[in-house]
């Protein structure tokens, strides 16, 4: 069965920490998305990649980063944790093929700042 | 204004009732349009999708678009308690060599039996 998975279903950090979000896919996808999902808001998009090493701003990238040194693996990087970034991350990944309809997401990991 | 509008919901329903579930858009681009199931504590999959305007059929669940009025529904026949979960909607446009999906803020079922 071809997965996303998500590092941690959990975590609870403090403002100002550094918190890396991992994301790995086993379906040999070229596009990864990482989006946050909020009651009201629906899912945003923060960054995406479309190839190892390349990526792009999605609508809310300010305070994210991210890394993709190898095809199966996305990091999201908080590079200074606030309480406004509590919220569910959602890692997502689709063929270059089927970008459109192919999405499959990770289970999601739900972050708290306090 | 939103690219996408959702009724959050939530919607309470009888086992075995059909459920219309609706989002409107604004960007007329938009020819692509999906409908996402998303149980609690899942992330969402991928339930049905259809290009440009018209009718998809799938089992117990019926796509339907109409363009020309920026309005796409869902429609779930029979509903059961397995259904109860949020559903979002999505749209692309399509163009360029990524397609970003835009997500409606998801309307919450709930089947009781």
């Amino acid at each position: 069965d071809v997965k996303v998975t998500q590092s941690s279903r959990y975590l609870v950090k403090r403002t100002g920490e550094k918190v890396f979000l991992e994301c790995v896919q086993d379906m040999d996808h070229e596009n990864m998305f990482w989006y946050r999902q909020d009651p009201g808001l629906g899912l945003r998009l923060i960054y995406f990649s479309y190839d190892v090493k390349m990526k792009e701003k999605g609508d809310i990238p300010e305070g994210y980063s991210v890394s993709r040194e190898k095809k199966e693996r996305f990091s999201l990087i908080l590079e200074s944790a606030s309480t406004n970034q509590t919220s569910m991350y959602l890692c997502a990944s689709s063929s270059a093929d089927t970008p459109i309809y192919g999405y499959t997401f990770g289970s999601g990991t739900r972050l708290t700042v306090v | 204004q939103k690219e996408v509008e959702q009724d959050p919901g939530p919607l309470s329903v009888p086992e075995g009732a059909i459920v219309s579930l609706n989002c409107t858009y604004s960007n007329s681009a938009f020819q692509y349009f999906m409908w996402y199931r998303q149980y609690s504590r899942k992330g969402p999959e991928l339930l049905m999708y259809t290009y440009s305007s018209g009718n998809k059929e799938d089992g117990r669940f019926t796509a339907q678009v109409d363009k020309s009025s920026k309005y796409i529904s869902l429609f779930i026949r029979d509903s059961q308690p397995s259904d109860s979960a949020t559903y979002l909607c999505a749209m692309s446009t399509g163009s360029g060599g990524y397609n970003k999906l835009i997500f409606g803020a998801g309307t919450r079922l709930a089947v009781h039996p």
